[in-house]
């Protein structure tokens, strides 16, 4: 069975600092790994998909890398504002999605 | 807006009384989920449909039964409610290539008492 662990669960970080969210699984059979953004009471949001077959995928401020063989991904937030408090989410995807319990992160002014 | 929509928003049931939350998507998406989320769980897989015409069940289906209508509507039935079902339920569609991963509905709120 998948389990998915997401460390730290909560972060708390002055803005401008650079950041590093961790993820790992216990089966490497997965189709693709894939980070989502939740803030409080509302449903989540799509940030990066990286493929199986993919080591890295970048979209503006945010990077996410896989290594399948070791069964972790990061997540990288770089130069962090007070906007990008909320939740984070990694899910692996064996035929079903599994999800981690989420890092949740404080971007202080 | 394309996407996953999901009726109620919010709901309070009475123990033993019985509900379906309704969740519709417009992209043409083969598969289709049921989450639960609790605090400090995650989300937890309650039902998947791979598609129109197929269930399966996940991690937790006990006291839930769900119908995939046709390729763009799934429900999900509590028949009896208890209070342990006391969480936000997602919806979640997912295209048939891998590029497009997951996309979720907005939630629905369940308070049992």
């Amino acid at each position: 069975k998948q389990e998915v662990t997401q460390i730290p669960a909560a972060l708390s970080v002055p803005e401008g600092e650079n950041l590093v969210l961790n993820c790992s699984f216990t089966d490497s059979a997965i189709y693709n790994l894939q980070w989502f953004r939740q803030d409080p009471g509302k449903g989540l949001t799509s940030l990066l998909l990286i493929q199986s077959s993919q080591r890295e995928q970048t979209s503006g401020r945010l990077n996410a890398s896989l290594d399948k063989s070791s069964g972790r991904s990061t997540l990288y937030i770089a130069a962090s504002q007070p906007g990008d408090s909320a939740t984070y989410l990694c899910a692996v995807d064996n035929n079903d999605m599994r999800f981690g319990a989420g890092t949740r992160l404080t971007v202080k002014p | 807006n394309a996407g996953v929509t999901q009726t109620p928003k919010f709901q309070v049931l009475k123990t033993g009384q019985s509900m379906t939350l309704q969740c519709a998507q417009d992209m043409n998406h083969n598969s289709m989920y049921w989450y639960r989320q609790d605090p400090g769980m995650g989300l937890r897989l309650i039902y998947y449909s791979a598609s129109e015409g197929t269930t399966d069940k996940g991690e937790v289906p006990n006291g839930y039964n769900v119908s995939r209508l046709n390729k763009r509507e799934f429900s999900l039935r509590l028949e009896s409610a208890a209070p342990s079902q006391t969480s936000v339920y997602f919806c979640a569609s997912r295209s048939d290539k891998e590029v497009f991963g997951y996309t979720f509905g907005s939630g629905t709120r369940l308070t049992v008492v």
